[in-house]
């Protein structure tokens, strides 16, 4: 069973780089897509970006420009950078499995408050 | 941009049959999945590639598509049911993901 666990700091101040990791465990992460998704407070899911385990990746256009997303397979972990970031960026941020297609595990969040 | 239109809301009795609808122009071409999220969980895929239930899910919970529309069909509602549900698929090159806006299923 695929398990995936977010970290990272619970709070960013307004024009400082979000930055969070998920570590993979109960499966490999080679030669899959490893996806990350938002959720801002009592709103929706956005897609953020994916990434392949050969590093290729496709991002939201509505980010592009603020986010980047990197794997290292030796440690079993995949990442996302968000720059400049503003209140609107408070979110429970995911992990997932999977790409442009079905993500089929999910990690429990975390949530990232931007504030000052 | 792309986008998928799911109603904000749906509520049925127990027992009842509901039936949450997701529409989008690359749908007869991209596949859909469906997500149930209940408060403070994540979300759980309950329906992949529009018909295919994973392993776990109820039979009573069944997808359809049809032209622009795939239809996430919930038989015998139960309260355990009440959750958000999402539909997630790609734009028409395949590349970009798209999440509907959710539907709140409230058992009534």
């Amino acid at each position: 069973q695929v398990r995936l666990q977010e970290s990272g700091p619970g709070l960013v101040k307004p024009s400082e780089t979000l930055s969070l990791t998920c570590s993979v465990s109960g499966g490999s992460i080679s030669s899959d897509y490893w996806s990350w998704i938002r959720q801002p407070p009592g709103k929706g899911l956005e897609w953020i970006g994916y990434i392949h385990d050969s590093g290729s990746t496709n991002y939201n256009p509505s980010l592009m420009g603020r986010v980047t997303i990197a794997v290292d397979t030796s440690k079993k972990q995949f990442s996302v950078r968000l720059s400049s970031v503003t209140a609107a960026d408070t979110a429970v941020y995911y992990c997932a499995r999977g790409g442009n297609f079905v993500l089929d595990y999910w990690g429990q969040g975390t949530l990232v408050t931007v504030s000052s | 941009s792309y986008e998928l239109t799911q109603p904000p809301s749906v509520s049925v009795s127990p027992g009842q049959t509901a039936r949450i609808a997701c529409s989008g122009d690359a749908l007869p071409k991209q596949f859909a999945y469906w997500y149930q999220q209940k408060p403070g969980q994540a979300p759980i895929l309950v329906m992949n590639k529009d018909t295919e239930r994973p392993s776990g899910i109820p039979e009573r919970i069944s997808g359809s598509s049809s032209g622009t529309t795939v239809t996430l069909t919930i038989s015998g509602v139960q309260a355990e049911d009440e959750a958000d549900y999402y539909c997630q698929s790609a734009d028409i090159t395949g590349v970009y993901v798209v999440f509907g806006g959710g539907t709140k299923l409230t058992v009534l």
